[in-house]
């Protein structure tokens, strides 16, 4: 069945440091890929998704690009700020899965100032 | 656009009382909903999915008797806890989707409720 495996946390960074949090996948079919945030005592908002291979996602000042040859969908953004603080999930749907969001088991990442 | 907003935020009730939940999506119609219940430092856990006018299907492992939904129109979804116990004492989150905003694949979010039962 379909799955995702992200790095495990807490991922624990300096102010203007640069970020990657890693995410692959396994799926049949071609699923999108999706990024949700979830900042301290608050619900998931969607930070970005990418609908087909080769797509670049972007908001905020991260990106993540679907990868469709390593089945990754790693997450970056090249100088994080403490306000980025949170727990980041991977997920994916598709077809197969009645478009169901299959997750990640989520990264906190922490920013020291 | 795509806001999904839910009520109560938090809610404190005595154990063997009734809690209804609120999910709704407040600028697009929501011909589907779906009921997650997330515990402390955990992913989400699905548990029911429910389309308008029609009966919810719940994931394995979740009572229906115990947790009813109701998605009585294309903007309101209800989850009721029945006879709550502590060990229902969890993070609810709800979220929508409409095949013409965002496509089948997105889903939008509610803020959450956080359940306490003593």
């Amino acid at each position: 069945g379909n799955s995702v495996t992200q790095m495990e946390g807490p991922v624990t960074l300096s102010e203007e440091a640069f970020l990657t949090i890693n995410c692959t996948y396994t799926a049949t079919g071609y699923p999108s890929l999706f990024w949700y945030v979830q900042y301290p005592g608050e619900g998931l908002q969607l930070l970005l998704k990418a609908t087909k291979a080769d797509d670049k996602g972007s908001n905020k000042g991260f990106e993540a690009t679907y990868r469709k040859e390593t089945t990754s969908f790693h997450l970056e953004k090249g100088s994080v700020q403490v306000s980025d603080s949170a727990v980041y999930f991977c997920a994916l749907s598709g077809a197969d899965s009645n478009y169901q969001l299959i997750w990640g088991a989520g990264t906190k990442l922490i920013i020291k100032p | 656009g795509a806001v999904v907003s839910q009520h109560p935020s938090r809610v404190i009730c005595k154990s063997g009382t009734s809690v209804k939940i609120e999910c709704r999506s407040l600028d697009f119609q929501a011909t589907t909903m779906f009921w997650y219940r997330q515990f402390p430092k955990k992913s989400l856990m699905l548990m029911a999915t429910s389309n308008e006018g029609s009966k919810a299907t719940y994931e394995q492992g979740v009572e229906k008797d115990k947790f009813l939904i109701n998605h009585a129109s294309l903007t309101l979804s209800t989850l009721t806890v029945t006879s709550a116990h502590p060990e229902d004492s969890s993070f609810y989150i709800c979220s929508a989707r409409d095949a013409s905003v965002g496509g089948l694949e997105t889903q939008y979010f509610g803020p959450g409720t956080r359940l306490l039962v003593l």
